[in-house]
């Protein structure tokens, strides 16, 4: 069964400092894996794709890179800003069985003015 | 178009009434998705429809009750429900079903916040 874990679950920065958020992964048979970040009380919002046969997507000051092999994506933000702050959801599908989206618990994330 | 629209986007219902929700997608996507989240949770799976017939349930009681009229819309049907299936119900929609050719990823709706009293 595949489980996604996301680490840290909470964090704080000051403003315009350059952040990873971690998201593991156990069983590496993916089709892909999707980076999101929701607001309070609101829907998701999709930030990055990553198709298992890439290394990494960008979009504007977001970096999400995929090693397949060991487990692992990072997103990275740069220059953060206050605006960032939201909780970022990581999310795989698997290949085989019900090929269900599996989410990680998000971490939370606050970028302090 | 690239947005799923849910309405109503707030919900209060008596645990005696019937009420719907509704999703909306209009990016040709043939698989839409019901999930349910819990107050600091992450979402939770609740039905697949794929080319309009259901493919998931994930055993959800029978007071919630989908349906897919045709390929853009998507119905969740409320009856009888109880205080703690309060919670954020997010339509989502991907081009192709779970399973189906590469998986472009998934695009969620804003939510219905749903409050049983």
């Amino acid at each position: 069964k595949q489980e996604v874990t996301q680490i840290p679950a909470a964090l704080s920065v000051p403003e315009g400092e350059n952040l990873v958020l971690n998201c593991s992964f156990t069983d590496s048979a993916i089709y892909n894996l999707q980076w999101f970040r929701q607001d309070p009380g609101k829907g998701l919002t999709s930030l990055l794709l990553i198709q298992s046969s890439q290394r990494e997507q960008t979009s504007g000051r977001l970096n999400a890179s995929l090693d397949k092999s060991s487990g692992r994506s990072t997103l990275y933000i740069a220059a953060s800003q206050p605006g960032d702050s939201a909780t970022y959801l990581c999310a795989v599908i698997t290949q085989g069985g019900s090929e269900k989206l599996v989410f990680g618990k998000g971490t939370k994330l606050t970028v302090n003015p | 178009d690239t947005e799923v629209t849910q309405t109503p986007k707030h919900l209060v219902m008596g645990m005696t009434n019937k009420k719907s929700l509704k999703c909306e997608q209009h990016m040709g996507h043939r698989a839409m998705y019901w999930y349910k989240q819990k107050a600091k949770k992450p979402p939770e799976l609740m039905f697949v429809y794929s080319y309009e017939k259901l493919s998931i349930n994930e055993s959800v009681p029978s007071r919630f009750s989908p349906e897919c009229p045709n390929s853009s819309l998507l119905n969740l049907h409320l009856h009888a429900l109880q205080p703690e299936d309060s919670a954020l119900y997010l339509c989502a929609s991907s081009q192709f079903p779970p399973g189906g050719p590469a998986n472009y990823g998934y695009t969620f709706g804003s939510g219905t916040r749903l409050t049983v009293v």
